[in-house]
Formats: C-alpha cells, sequence, structure tokens
C-alpha cells in the first residue's frame, strides 16, 4: 500500500542539528512532491516546505530559510528533511507529506510523524 | 502570505448531530482548499480537496463547500470516530497556509 515511513525520534542539544527520513513506498516517488509540515506542542500545523521529488527543486518557508534543507535519494525513494541551529522552540512532531496530483489535490499521503525534542 | 481563519475553534457536539465549520481566507483562493481531520497524537487525514472533492475512502457524511475565500465543512450525522481537530488549508500559493484548528469534542 502507499505509506511514508519516518526515522525515529531524535532528542537534539540547542544549536545542534536534525535530520529526518521519510520512505515512500507503494508509488513512483518521483510522481508527486514531498512537503514537510511541522506541529509544536499543543499548536496547529505549520508548512516547512516542499521538494519537487522529479527534479530536487525546493521551496522553503521564509521562517526556515539558511536553517532548513530538503533532499531526496531517488535510489531509496527517501526524502529528507535537516534543520540547523535548533532551539527549544523547534520541539516539534514533524510530518512529511505527499502531494496528491499537485498543489490542488492537498497532501494526500502523510508519514507516521517524528518527534524531534530539542533540550539542553 | 494568506491568512486562514476558522470558526469555531472548538464545538461540543452529540453523536447524530449535523456540525458545520468555517474557513476564511484573507484573499480569494479560488477553490484551493483543502479539509484535514487530526487525532491526538496522529498523521492528519485528507478529507476534503478542491474544497468540494471527497478523498478516495473518505465518508459521504464529510461535505465541502465554498469558494472565493469562504468554505465550509460540513459532517452530516457525526459518528463517535469524528471527534477530532479538524483544519483548513489553502493551496492557492505558497506559503500553503493552515486555519488554526476547530476541535470538536463530545457534548
Amino acid at each position: 500500500q502507499v505509506q511514508l515511513v519516518q526515522s525515529g525520534a531524535e532528542v537534539k542539544k540547542p544549536g545542534a542539528s536534525v535530520k529526518v527520513s521519510c520512505k515512500a513506498s507503494g508509488y513512483t516517488f518521483t510522481n508527486h512532491g514531498i512537503s514537510w509540515v511541522r506541529q509544536a506542542p499543543g499548536q496547529g500545523l505549520e508548512w516547512m516546505g516542499w521538494i519537487s521529488t522529479h527534479n530536487g527543486n525546493t521551496n522553503y518557508a521564509q521562517k526556515f530559510q539558511g536553517r532548513v534543507t530538503m533532499t531526496t535519494d531517488t535510489s531509496t525513494s527517501t526524502a529528507y528533511m535537516e534543520l540547523r541551529s535548533l532551539t527549544s522552540d523547534d520541539t516539534a512532531l514533524y510530518f512529511c507529506a505527499r502531494l496528491g496530483g499537485g498543489w490542488y489535490h492537498g497532501m494526500d499521503v502523510w508519514g507516521q510523524g517524528t518527534t524531534v525534542i530539542v533540550s539542553s | 502570505d494568506i491568512q486562514m481563519t476558522q470558526s469555531p475553534s472548538s464545538l461540543s457536539a452529540s453523536v447524530g448531530d449535523r456540525l458545520t465549520i468555517t474557513c476564511r481566507a484573507s484573499q480569494s483562493i479560488s477553490n484551493f482548499l483543502n479539509w484535514y481531520q487530526q487525532k491526538p497524537g496522529k498523521a492528519p487525514k485528507l478529507l476534503i480537496f478542491g474544497a468540494s472533492s471527497l478523498q478516495s475512502g473518505v465518508p459521504s457524511r464529510f461535505i465541502g463547500s465554498g469558494s472565493g475565500s469562504d468554505f465550509t465543512l460540513t459532517i452530516s450525522g457525526l459518528q463517535p470516530e469524528d471527534f477530532a481537530t479538524y483544519y483548513c488549508q489553502q493551496t492557492y500559493n505558497t506559503p500553503p497556509t493552515f486555519g488554526q484548528g476547530t476541535k470538536v469534542d463530545i457534548k
């Protein structure tokens, strides 16, 4: 079945970096872009950015520009999100999500989420 | 950025109720509006895309409507599994922004 499986929980110290993976299966990876969305404890959903799995083009939310890098490995159908210079405000549940058939079709498949805790 | 405002922020309802959640965009977004359901600790689930198109596998009691800047999600005949938080999202342009969410709990 179509699914996205994310890497496990991470605990990081302030100033460190984290890299979360998102492995796709059950569909042609390069046919659908991947977005990353995060959710701080008790808060709403925040879009971080998007990567084209076809050509690697990216579009990052201004808030994360310079601090986030999204990449893909088409040989393993895996997307990655690296966030640097972590602070306690980055403590959140991080999701990858597939674009359905383009932006009009919304994010139709989601990973299970990866908890990132930033604490000294 | 386009701001998305949902109302109400929370509501209490009973099984079998019909309820409506509204979402307003700060500018026209045509029908680039999606609705998601999220349960605690779980990933969001796409219910409606394109303002009114039902995502495959989603029960027909979920109905989306609207265009331009005003949208609604109606749940006809609330079921126990529908108690959750609902988010609207515009994908008219980037960044694709979400509403703040509407929490539906049991009365």
